[in-house]
């Protein structure tokens, strides 16, 4: 059974870059049935998909967000990222990487780490 | 990318049915079988309830189906029960993209 595992820096300062990390066990990164995906959400609000990614390098975003993400991937730690730039407060929020299963809308998520955007 | 339309609250009485609904467009919920529906507890990660429109993971209970028509999917928890008090999202994919409902709050009365 696969295991995710979030892990960020808890508190960014506005205008800066957000950074959190995905760690994968119980299943493999390159694993080609598998897209890996990033999805977040407000105190008290909904959920908000941020993007997804695919070993071979196919990458997919929310295009309101395009503009300031990136994903990433370290093969060989089993770990995918999430690069959000020029945050603001409205950034703040719980952060969940997910795997999603190609051809299918089924998901497994992780526990999310909560960012919050403050000087 | 506006989100899916769904009840704000909806309640029922154990043992009561209850539907949430997730209204979208035809160029996501319309347009394929990829819809899901995720259930969270308070400070907990979602829950996949159900996923490909009316698919149910194993470990879930029987009493909870999807369904569509159209623009609209659609979530019953037949024989409601207490631990069935959450909030429940819906899920499609759109245009190479995934979005989400606004959420209902289920409330066991």
């Amino acid at each position: 059974q696969v295991q995710l595992q979030e892990s960020g820096p808890g508190l960014v300062k506005p205008s800066e870059t957000l950074s959190v990390t995905c760690t994968v066990s119980g299943d493999s990164f390159s694993d080609s049935n598998y897209y890996w995906a990033w999805i977040r959400q407000p105190p008290e609000k909904g959920l908000e998909w941020i993007g997804s990614l695919h070993h071979r390098g196919d990458t997919f975003y929310k295009p309101s967000l395009k503009s300031r993400v990136t994903l990433s991937a370290d093969m060989s730690k089993n770990q995918f990222s999430l690069k959000l730039m020029s945050v603001t407060a409205a950034d703040t929020a719980v952060y969940y990487c997910s795997r999603e299963l190609g051809g299918s809308s089924r998901r497994d998520w992780g526990q999310g780490t909560l960012v919050v955007v403050s000087s | 990318q506006s989100a899916l339309t769904q009840p704000r609250s909806v309640s029922g009485s154990p043992g009561q049915s209850v539907t949430i609904s997730c209204t979208g467009t035809s160029s996501d919920v319309g347009r394929h079988k990829y819809v899901s529906w995720y259930q969270q507890h308070p400070g907990k990660a979602p829950q996949l309830m159900i996923y490909d429109v009316t698919e149910r993971p194993s470990g879930v209970p029987d009493r909870f189906s999807g369904s569509k028509s159209g623009n609209t999917a659609s979530l019953t928890i037949s024989g409601l029960q207490a631990e069935d008090e959450a909030d429940y999202y819906c899920c499609s994919l759109g245009d190479m993209f995934y979005v989400f409902g606004s959420g209902t709050k289920v409330t066991v009365l």
